[in-house]
């Protein structure tokens, strides 16, 4: 089954980094940019990043610019989000999404994940 | 950056109801807009792309129409499974952004 399978979330403390991964499976990963989107408690949905299939292009959200990194492993098909100097504003649910080229919209989600940043 | 607002915000209608909801965009985004149905605890789904063509799958009393700044997703007939959240996004510049979102209730 074609799907995306994230992971890494969890509580952290402001101020703190945590690194988010995102597995994906039976398609040619290498081929799709791929993006982050987020979702905080009872609110709408947040683009944050998006990066090229080959991982040379990179874009990023104003409000994480600076301190998070989107990066990928085509040899693993994995994608990251390095989130450091995290704010308690960053909690949400992150979703990795499949980016389809010429038209760029998303049509394969992960199930997301928590990630809570309080003392 | 790119502002889409949609409206209504929340829309409350009954099964075999024709609705309609409205996203518009503070400058053009030719067809690079997606509509996406998501419910309670579960990640997005994708219904249309490119502001009119239904993604695969997709029942066909889902439709979008518009380009430029106005943008609508009409459902022909609601049906039960029909009741969620709807959000449009811009695809034409970075940052993608989305709409606020519109919660459609059961009357």
């Amino acid at each position: 089954e074609v799907q995306l399978l994230e992971s890494g979330g969890g509580l952290v403390q402001p101020g703190g980094s945590l690194r988010l991964s995102c597995a994906a499976s039976r398609f040619t990963f290498s081929s799709y940019d791929m993006s982050w989107v987020r979702q905080a408690p009872g609110k709408g949905l947040e683009w944050v990043s998006e990066i090229s299939g080959n991982g040379r292009n990179t874009y990023y959200a104003d409000f994480v610019k600076g301190r998070f990194t989107i990066s990928r492993d085509n040899s693993k098909n994995a994608l990251y989000l390095q989130m450091n100097s995290l704010r308690a504003e960053d909690t949400a649910v992150y979703y990795c999404a499949k980016v389809v080229a010429l038209d760029w919209y998303s049509n394969l989600w992960g199930r997301g994940t928590l990630v809570t940043v309080s003392s | 950056d790119i502002q889409l607002t949609q409206s209504p915000s929340f829309l409350s209608a009954s099964v075999g109801d024709r609705v309609t909801i409205t996203c518009r965009a503070s400058q053009g985004i030719s067809s690079y807009l997606a509509w996406y149905q998501q419910k309670p605890g579960k990640a997005p789904k994708l219904l249309i792309y490119a502001a009119s063509t239904l993604q695969s799958g997709v029942p066909s009393r889902f439709s979008g129409s518009g380009s430029g700044t106005e943008f609508t997703l009409t459902i022909s007939s609601l049906q039960p499974e029909d009741f969620a959240t709807y959000y449009c996004q811009q695809l034409n510049s970075f940052p993608r952004t989305f709409g606020q979102g519109t919660k459609l209730e059961i009357k």
